[in-house]
């Protein structure tokens, strides 16, 4: 079984500009979550989807934002690009949502904000 | 969140058992404990988790206190191929869907051939 893809592996923004990124789970799962990973934070959740609705939003500003498709694939768009936003941003599908279903991390996208 | 409290490191030499402490004092009873690992360059994976009973699978062994509040992950035999950053969570079911994974920092362990 394949497992979770994410695309593209890298990019490389201006600030300012907005960037969209992509995430396929695995197949047969329905829940897929975002995180964001830098050296100073670690890894903080972003937002959880499950059968297209967004369940659970972490602290982040409005200038993030995802969604999911009827696919169970899901994007997160950010826009309006800071410095600061330069992070690995992970996905990661579940079967389900619930507190023992295991989450199946992607290798993530290495943003850079120049 | 509950929190959860890792060393920031640990060493170990390779064929050696590792156990990696973890404590959570304010853990509910209903929080599960997870362990995640992520090797370099790479997405997290899951290690282990349970509720109250020691549980054990291909990876490793998990030892939970009787009255909660603390964990250990037990790798049998470190392998060079062990050498990760290995994060303790709480699985937060809080609030009626609220099931992120709320990472710590962790604790890199190295392994020594």
């Amino acid at each position: 079984k394949a497992g979770v893809t994410q695309t593209p592996r890298y990019l490389i923004k201006t600030r300012g500009q907005q960037v969209t990124l992509s995430c396929s789970p695995i197949s047969g799962h329905r829940s897929v979550s975002w995180y964001q990973q830098t050296p100073g934070q670690g890894l903080q959740f972003l937002f959880e989807y499950f059968s297209e609705t967004q369940r659970n939003k972490g602290n982040f500003p409005g200038r993030f934002s995802g969604r999911q498709f009827s696919n169970s694939r899901s994007e997160m768009n950010v826009s309006t690009l800071e410095l600061g936003d330069s992070a690995l941003y992970l996905c990661a599908s579940s079967l389900a949502m619930t507190s023992t279903d295991t989450q199946y991390f992607g290798p993530g996208t290495r943003l850079t904000v120049l | 969140d509950a929190k959860t409290t890792q060393p920031n490191s640990m060493e170990s030499n390779e064929e050696e058992p590792v156990h990696l402490p973890c404590n959570h004092s304010t853990i509910s009873g209903t929080d599960y404990i997870h362990w995640y690992r992520q090797l370099p360059s790479q997405g997290p994976e899951y290690v282990i988790h349970g509720l109250t009973s020691n549980v054990n699978n291909r990876m490793a062994s998990l030892a939970i206190a009787e009255d909660r509040k603390s964990s250990t992950l037990i790798l049998h035999r470190a392998t060079l191929r062990d050498a990760a950053v290995y994060y303790c969570i709480l699985r937060d079911v809080s609030g009626g869907s609220n099931y992120k994974l709320t990472f710590g920092k962790g604790t890199l362990l190295t392994v020594n051939p």
